[in-house]
């Protein structure tokens, strides 16, 4: 067990529609990171926060958005679902920007 | 743009056989380097990591990695495999602080070591 917490583990909807994946950090740690790991694309950064603020930008697409609250907690939204975006999508978390990283155990997405 | 590349896509040995995992990345400036395991159904652990000093490092479970400067390389070894190794391998870098911090993993490396 990493520490870090993904909600929810498996998460089906339609196309068109709007979805929201929650992690939690370890405790301690301020930067947290979403990846996305599909069957065809290997492992994609999108995202990284570090307490609060944007940090950097990977290959995330307009229609995705994320935040983190202050509680360190963060969400990543997914809208105007495509069948595409099917994949698991990873959440990781650091003590600080560019140490290992502890990731969580994914949220399966099916878009059908 | 920088990339990693993992040049062998799937992997099968037998148990006791010697393990090399290739891992090349592009970006030429300072790098931290790491190599992740994700074991069937569960997310991704860290093996080892290299930030600086000595550029062989030692990692768990018996897995070590070298990271040859001048080759762009970091790959990883491990002299007698065994059967509860089969799992996906991930390399990453993290090019810091050049590229704003992100983390580019390789495609992965399929491990399946048979009894």
């Amino acid at each position: 067990d990493s520490g870090v917490t993904q909600t929810p583990k498996h998460l089906i909807t339609a196309t068109g529609q709007r979805v929201t994946l929650r992690c939690s950090p370890r405790s301690g740690d301020l930067s947290v990171y979403w990846y996305q790991q599909s069957l065809d694309q290997g492992l994609q950064f999108l995202i990284q926060y570090y307490n609060g603020e944007e940090r950097a930008k990977g290959n995330i697409l307009e229609r995705f958005s994320a935040q983190q609250f202050p509680d360190l907690h963060s969400e990543l939204n997914l809208s105007s679902l495509e069948l595409g975006d099917s994949a698991l999508y990873f959440c990781a978390s650091s003590v600080i920007t560019a140490s290992e990283q502890y990731f969580g155990p994914g949220t399966r997405l099916t878009v059908t | 743009a920088q990339s990693v590349s993992q040049h062998n896509h799937h992997v099968i040995l037998s148990e006791a056989a010697s393990l090399e995992l290739g891992c090349n990345y592009s970006y030429g400036g300072t790098v931290n380097l790491f190599w992740y395991v994700q074991y069937p159904g569960q997310h991704l652990q860290l093996l080892l990591k290299y930030f600086s000093g000595d550029p062989l490092v030692k990692g768990i479970k018996g897995f070590e990695a070298e990271f040859i400067k001048s080759k762009f390389s970091f790959n990883l070894r491990k002299p007698s495999v065994q059967w509860s190794d089969t799992a996906e391998y991930f390399c990453a870098v993290n090019a810091y602080p050049n590229t704003g911090n992100q983390f580019y993993f390789g495609t992965g490396t399929s491990l399946t070591v048979i009894p």
